[in-house]
């Protein structure tokens, strides 16, 4: 079955830092795989979306990258700042269903 | 701007108690769902809804849960029995069509089953 892994569970780093996330996933590739933010004790909140046939995508501070070669993305905030500080998940929809699936998140912490 | 309501923001039942929780989707979207998140753990799919049926459903969602959309507006899941282990965080979530369109998810009802 399809599984989604998202390594460091936490992750800290400088403000002004760029952060670097990598979310893998096995089996099949998706059509596209989405990112999104979740803080303590709320919903998570959408980010990004990027298809299997786009390379990369940019919002504002954001950068995700998509490579199917290597069943893998990478999501990039630049100059963080410690509002960014946050868990970060990516997902992916099971190919001909309805259903998503998460990986565990990676916890980002900024410093001051 | 719209966005996915959920209440109650708390619960709390007796082990072998029904809950209701209950979600207003953003107005215009055809796509519904539920997850839970086990505290500490990850965001797990439990079902989806479409056109007034299930569309699909996780090994969790087992005949303990049901969902309903009882008129225009609510999505209600149902936990009959409650465990122990249901206690958990429930979010909904929806989307308007199109297989690769933003889901939107609530707040969240935080369920403990005692």
């Amino acid at each position: 079955s399809q599984k989604i892994e998202q390594n460091s569970e936490a992750l800290n780093i400088q403000e002004g830092k760029t952060a670097t996330l990598t979310c893998n996933y096995t089996n099949y590739s998706p059509a596209y795989l989405q990112w999104y933010r979740q803080d303590p004790g709320r919903g998570p909140v959408f980010l990004l979306l990027i298809r299997e046939n786009e390379k990369e995508k940019r919002k504002e501070r954001l950068k995700v990258t998509f490579d199917t070669t290597l069943k893998q993305s990478l999501f990039h905030i630049t100059a963080s700042q410690p509002a960014d500080s946050a868990t970060y998940l990516c997902a992916l929809v099971v190919p001909g269903t309805y259903k998503y699936i998460f990986g565990t998140g990676t916890r980002l912490k900024v410093l001051a | 701007e719209p966005e996915v309501t959920q209440t109650p923001s708390h619960q709390v039942t007796q082990m072998g108690q029904e809950v209701i929780l209950r979600c207003v989707p953003i107005s215009n979207h055809l796509y519904f769902y539920w997850y839970r998140q086990i505290l500490g753990q990850k965001v797990e799919f439990l079902v989806s809804f479409y056109n007034n049926e299930i569309s699909e459903k996780s090994e969790i969602f087992d005949d303990q849960f049901s969902v309903e959309r009882p008129d225009g507006s609510n999505f209600t899941l149902k936990i009959r029995s409650t465990k122990l282990e249901d206690s958990a965080m429930y979010f909904c979530a929806s989307r308007t069509s199109g297989s690769s369109e933003t889901q939107y998810f609530g707040p969240g009802t935080r369920l403990l089953v005692l």
